[in-house]
C-alpha cells in the first residue's frame, strides 16, 4: 500500500524565520515520484518540485529546498527567511510506478505572520 | 509556462441534474486526470486516461462518473445525476514527461456545489 503523512497540521511562524514541513511516504514501489504542491488561498494546485527515487540529490531552488531521505523514506520542505506570501496549504504527493495516481498527504497549512 | 485551463471556474447545480466540466490539458502532454477536494480535506484521485481509455480509476469514480477527450484538445469530466457529496472542487491535470520522469501539473480547478 501507497500512503503519504504529513504530520504537521499547521504551523505558524514569524516572517523572515526558516521552516521546514515533513513528508513521510511508503511504497513498495522501486521507482516512485515524489512531488510538493502549495494551495494558496485561492486554492490552485501550484507545482513546486518533482523527485524521482533514482535521484538522490537535494535541490535548492530561491528561498525553497528539499530534502530527499531515501533511508528514513522522507521528503522534506524548507523554506529559508520566509515571507507572507509564503502563507499557503502544502501538499507532499507520491506516484508509484506501478499505477497512475497521486496518493496525496493530509497538508500542512503553514501561517507567515508579519 | 504552458496551463492546464479549467472551465467553469464555479458551477452550481440541482441534486440530481448532470453536469460537465471541462479541462484542456497541455498540448504536448499524453497523459490525463481528474481528481477532487472537498472542502477542508485531502486531494483525492478519480481517474486518469491515456491513449483514449481509462487507465485507472478510483473507488469514487462509479457509474455515474464519466470522462471524455472529444477532440484533440479537451478533456471533460461528466457527472450523470449530481448529489450533495460530489459538492468539491475538481482539479483536471495533465502530465508529461523529460529525461527526469514526470511532471504533473493542475488546472485552476471547478468548485462544484450541488443544492
Amino acid at each position: 500500500a501507497q500512503k503519504v503523512t504529513q504530520a504537521q497540521t499547521e504551523i505558524s511562524v514569524v516572517e523572515k524565520e526558516d521552516v521546514t514541513l515533513d513528508c513521510v511516504y511508503e511504497t513498495r514501489d522501486t521507482t516512485y515520484y515524489l512531488f510538493w504542491y502549495k494551495q494558496p488561498p485561492s486554492g490552485e494546485l501550484v507545482f513546486l518540485i518533482r523527485r524521482n527515487s533514482f535521484d538522490e540529490q537535494n535541490e535548492i531552488s530561491g528561498r525553497y529546498s528539499w530534502n530527499f531521505q531515501k533511508s528514513t523514506s522522507s521528503f522534506n520542505f524548507t523554506i529559508t527567511a520566509s515571507q507572507v506570501v509564503d502563507s499557503a496549504v502544502y501538499f507532499c504527493a507520491l506516484r508509484g510506478d506501478s499505477n497512475y495516481q497521486l496518493i496525496w498527504g493530509a497538508g500542512t497549512k503553514l501561517i507567515i505572520k508579519p | 509556462e504552458p496551463e492546464v485551463t479549467q472551465t467553469p471556474s464555479h458551477q452550481v447545480t440541482q441534486m440530481g441534474q448532470e453536469v460537465i466540466l471541462r479541462c484542456v490539458p497541455i498540448s504536448n502532454h499524453l497523459y490525463f486526470y481528474w481528481y477532487r477536494q472537498i472542502l477542508g480535506q485531502k486531494v483525492e484521485f478519480l481517474v486518469s486516461f491515456y491513449n483514449n481509455e481509462i487507465s485507472e480509476k478510483s473507488e469514487i469514480f462509479d457509474d455515474q462518473f464519466s470522462v471524455e477527450r472529444p477532440d484533440g484538445s479537451n478533456f471533460t469530466l461528466k457527472i450523470r445525476s449530481t448529489k450533495l457529496e460530489d459538492s468539491a472542487m475538481y482539479f483536471c491535470a495533465s502530465s508529461g514527461r523529460d529525461t527526469r520522469g514526470e511532471k504533473l501539473f493542475f488546472g485552476s480547478g471547478t468548485q462544484l456545489s450541488v443544492l
